[in-house]
């Protein structure tokens, strides 16, 4: 079975700290990303990509980067974490551009206080 | 543009059925899926539709109607466990998941 895994399940963090949030999958996927999801709102698209040293823009990347610099690991950092990136974090992997089945982590609840 | 809707809420009775309903409209459209969510988890993989019908698997039915931009997911004979939030998403033409809020389905018994 294809496993992502994220780092940590829930995280605390204060206005103005420097966050990493680590994704790791172990099928050799070629695309992976990261998503926020606040209820009501459904997944947004934070950043992608499809392989290493390669990152795309998603649809809210304002505030967050992201690096990839082994295949199976895909890392989200808040630069200067705000009140309004509390959310639920998800990262997913999928083996091609064209594939049709993305895989989940079981997700990072950050909480900015 | 694009945008893609679904009910935010719908409650059933154990042992019914549930059909759970998905618009969208896209240029380019490369396929249709549908996510099971339980709360506090991560979406699971449900169903992919690319050509128009419907996909039966198991107590779960998918449908897709490509010149409606529609979509439903059919949920039969209800368990208590089915309660969860089912996310619909569509494969634009840049193979970039474009998805909804989510349907949160509640289960009386």
């Amino acid at each position: 079975d294809v496993k992502v895994t994220q780092s940590s399940r829930y995280l605390v963090k204060r206005t103005g700290e420097k966050v990493f949030l680590e994704c790791v999958q172990d099928m050799d996927h070629e695309n992976m990303f990261w998503y926020r999801q606040d209820p009501g709102l459904g997944l947004r698209l934070i950043y992608f990509s499809y392989d290493v040293k390669m990152k795309e823009k998603g649809d809210i990347p304002e505030g967050y980067s992201v690096s990839r610099e082994k295949k199976e690991r895909f890392s989200l950092i808040l630069e200067s974490a705000s009140t309004n990136q509390t959310s639920m974090y998800l990262c997913a992997s999928s083996p091609s551009p064209e594939s049709s089945e993305a895989f989940f982590g079981q997700g990072t609840r950050l909480t900015v206080v | 543009g694009q945008n893609i809707d679904q009910p935010t809420e719908m409650t059933a009775t154990e042992g019914a059925i549930v059909q759970i309903n998905c618009t969208y409209q896209t240029s380019g459209f490369n396929g249709l899926f549908w996510y099971q969510q339980h709360a506090g988890e991560a979406p699971t993989f449900l169903s992919y539709n690319v050509l128009d019908g419907l996909e039966e698997k198991g107590r779960f039915s998918s449908f897709l109607s490509r010149s409606k931009g529609y979509s439903y997911l059919l949920l039969k004979e209800l368990q208590m466990k089915d309660s969860a939030s089912y996310l619909c998403a569509f494969l634009d033409s840049n193979y970039q998941l474009i998805w909804g809020a989510g349907t949160k389905l509640i289960i009386k018994p």
